[in-house]
């Protein structure tokens, strides 16, 4: 069993939709969370990132994590096409070297 | 743009061969981190330096090892390539070892024929 789930998807939604996004983990020590968008042939950008359990908001973009469900969320409001990408989450347990434990990866397509 | 480079952009190679592929840190960034991508799957973490030390290092052979100059530019070494090394190969930098907040450089695809 991998340390961090991700449905890999395609998931396809119209464009203005809420697209919702989830990962799981099995490593109780993750303390650091953050997700990250990759576009096709570029590496990955850092989206959110956030510490410990709750929420997090960033313009279009709300990040949640339930430490206690080993779960985590990232939804996208009023998604556009530019939004078509795979989206990894990312996790770390904050010791002495910031080794990311990285899920698949969920592809994304917005389409207008 | 993040502000890390590396190169080259793609590279073909036959097994047994050996790569060296190389990344610029963003300036003031010490500490180095690399990872492999195969198709479909997220990162995996090779290695991190440090002040140019091996800082940590994940589940690879020896025959992956690196290197981190002073200038923030830094390189990673393949030897004794095989198929599976096929992958896309990222540089992370952050301002310090243990820094969860990495910034990714595009990356070199590795194609192993």
């Amino acid at each position: 069993q991998k340390e961090v789930e991700q449905d890999p998807g395609p998931l396809s939604v119209p464009e203005g939709a809420i697209v919702s996004l989830n990962c799981t983990y099995s490593n109780s020590a993750f303390q650091y969370f953050m997700w990250y968008r990759q576009y096709s042939r570029k590496g990955p950008e850092l989206l959110m990132y956030t510490y410990s359990s709750g929420n997090k908001e960033d313009g279009r973009f709300t990040a949640q994590v339930d430490k206690s469900s080993k779960y985590i969320s990232l939804f996208i409001r009023d998604s556009q096409p530019s939004d078509s990408a795979t989206y990894l989450c990312a996790m770390s347990a904050g010791d002495s070297w910031g080794k990311l434990q990285f899920g698949a990866g969920t592809q994304v397509v917005v389409t207008p | 743009e993040t502000g890390v480079t590396q190169s080259p952009t793609h590279l073909i190679k036959t097994r047994g061969q050996q790569v060296t592929l190389r990344c610029s840190s963003q300036s003031g960034h010490n500490t180095v981190s690399w990872y492999q991508q195969a198709l479909g799957q997220g990162p995996q973490f090779i290695f991190q330096y440090y002040r140019e030390e091996e800082n940590g290092r994940g589940n690879f052979p020896p025959r992956f090892s690196g290197l981190q100059f002073p200038n923030y530019s830094s390189e990673l070494n393949v030897n004794a390539l095989e198929l599976d090394d096929s992958a896309l190969y990222l540089c992370a930098s952050s301002l310090e070892a243990g820094a969860n907040i990495q910034y990714f450089g595009a990356g070199t695809r590795l194609s192993v024929l």
